[in-house]
């Protein structure tokens, strides 16, 4: 089955600087690829996806890369805001039919 | 709208009790999922729901977990003899079906299971 992988599993950033998270998936015919926010105490929520047919996708100071080739896909935040602080899941899925498959989570701070 | 609903949001549980978790999805969704979240932790998958085909069970931990979703709509969670180990919160998330895609998964606000 699918294997995601999501590092780094910490990150620290300061107000204004740029935080990445990067992931990789195992199975080549993953083709959608959504990130999910989760606040403290609060459910995740979906901010982006990505589907295989295109290599970016942007939303404001969200983009999302992905790379088919190298099997692995990217969360990119620019100018961090101290609400971005947060818990990220990166995840994959290879089909209407098949699981959605998560990465463990980066717990993002912003450090004011 | 309204959302993935589940029920009940807290439940304080003995150790050897049976329990029972309740996930209503968004009406028409054909996707249904449960995943156990522990404190600070990541989204451990327990089992999903996709129309009328055979539920994938492939992440249920033991024997002691099992999962029904009736007519296609509401799915309730079981889990028998609960254990310490199995305090976590529980989350539900449901979405439609998109061709060949997965769409975005909405997740309900979780039951907290504590097991004394």
């Amino acid at each position: 089955g699918e294997n995601v992988e999501q590092h780094p599993s910490t990150l620290s950033v300061q107000e204004g600087d740029s935080a990445v998270i990067k992931c990789t998936y195992s199975d080549s015919a993953s083709n959608y690829f959504p990130w999910y926010k989760q606040e403290l105490g609060k459910r995740p929520q979906l901010i982006i996806d990505i589907r295989s047919n295109v290599g970016e996708k942007k939303d404001q100071r969200i983009a999302v890369t992905l790379n088919k080739t190298a099997k692995h896909f990217s969360l990119h935040i620019t100018e961090t805001q101290p609400e971005d602080s947060a818990v990220y899941f990166c995840a994959a899925s290879n089909g209407g039919y098949q699981k959605v498959t998560f990465g463990i989570g980066t717990k993002l701070q912003v450090i004011p | 709208g309204a959302g993935v609903s589940q029920s009940p949001s807290n439940k304080v549980t003995e150790k050897g009790k049976d329990v029972e978790l309740r996930c209503d999805p968004i009406s028409g969704h054909t996707a249904l999922y449960w995943y156990r979240q522990s404190l600070g932790q990541g989204l451990e998958f327990l089992i999903y729901f996709q129309g009328n085909s055979a539920p994938d069970k492939s992440g249920l931990p033991s024997d002691r977990f099992s999962a029904e979703r009736t007519g296609g709509s509401v799915s309730t969670l079981t889990i028998q003899r609960t254990q310490q180990e199995d305090s976590a919160v529980y989350l539900c998330a449901s979405s439609l079906r998109g061709g060949s895609y997965n769409l975005p998964l909405h997740f309900g606000n979780g039951t907290r299971l504590t097991v004394t």
